[in-house]
């Protein structure tokens, strides 16, 4: 079965770093690219970025690039979301994807996805 | 603001059938077949339903449907159940990188 597994939930306050994780099992991991999607509280999905764990090579939409990065380690098939100083802006919950795509990081669809972690940012 | 429009909100009683509607421009959903569409269920990690705007991944009832005319693509959920109360996002290739999503729509199974 393809599964993705994220850490759990965070509490931090503003400032401080984290990261988290998500997990891949059941499929070549670094074949697959893997995405990052925001859900801000009552909000709708946002695509964050992509990696292709395979070579590391990451994409990140405008809205988010240098505020996160996005980063794989192949050999324990785990992909990582980090922020260097979090923000009150960034509690949110977080979901890992496996991506289907049609050119090289060029995704059409999303599956499976990971349960999401719920990161919550406050002093 | 979203690439894609979809209601906000949309009902129906236990049985019946629902539309939700997903439209977009000439330059995603009208240009390509490549139209997707997720369940998000508090708690749960969300579920690809519909990929390449009718087909159903192994596992999703047929009650799930979809359609697209035009710019619009539409997700059907006939004879609804009370677990089908969830949100309902659609996304669309758009020939760029970046896979846009619609605000969402709140299925109510009245």
């Amino acid at each position: 079965e393809v599964q993705l597994v994220q850490s759990g939930a965070e509490v931090r306050k503003p400032g401080e770093s984290l990261k988290i994780s998500c997990q891949g099992s059941g499929y070549n991991f670094g074949n697959y690219w893997i995405a990052w999607v925001r859900q801000m509280p009552g909000r709708g999905l946002e695509l964050m970025g992509i990696i292709y764990p395979g070579d590391s090579d990451t994409r990140y939409s405008p809205s988010f690039r240098g505020q996160v990065t996005i980063s794989a380690d192949n050999s324990i098939t785990t992909a990582y979301l980090q922020w260097s100083s979090l923000k009150a802006s960034d509690s949110a919950m977080y979901y890992c994807a496996r991506t289907v795509s049609i050119l090289r990081g060029v995704p059409v669809r999303l599956d499976p996805w990971g349960q999401g972690t719920l990161v919550t940012v406050f002093s | 603001q979203s690439a894609l429009t979809q209601p906000p909100s949309a009902s129906g009683s236990a049985g019946q059938s629902v539309t939700i509607s997903c439209t977009g421009t000439s330059s995603d959903v009208g240009a390509y077949d490549y139209v997707s569409w997720y369940q998000l269920h508090p708690g749960k990690a969300p579920k690809l339903i519909i990929y390449e705007v009718t087909k159903r991944p192994s596992g999703v009832p047929d009650r799930f449907s979809g359609s697209k005319s035009g710019n619009t693509a539409s997700l059907t959920v006939s004879g609804l159940q009370a677990d089908d109360e969830a949100d309902y996002y659609c996304t669309s290739y758009s020939g760029t990188s970046t896979l846009g999503f619609g605000g969402g729509t709140k299925l109510t199974v009245l």
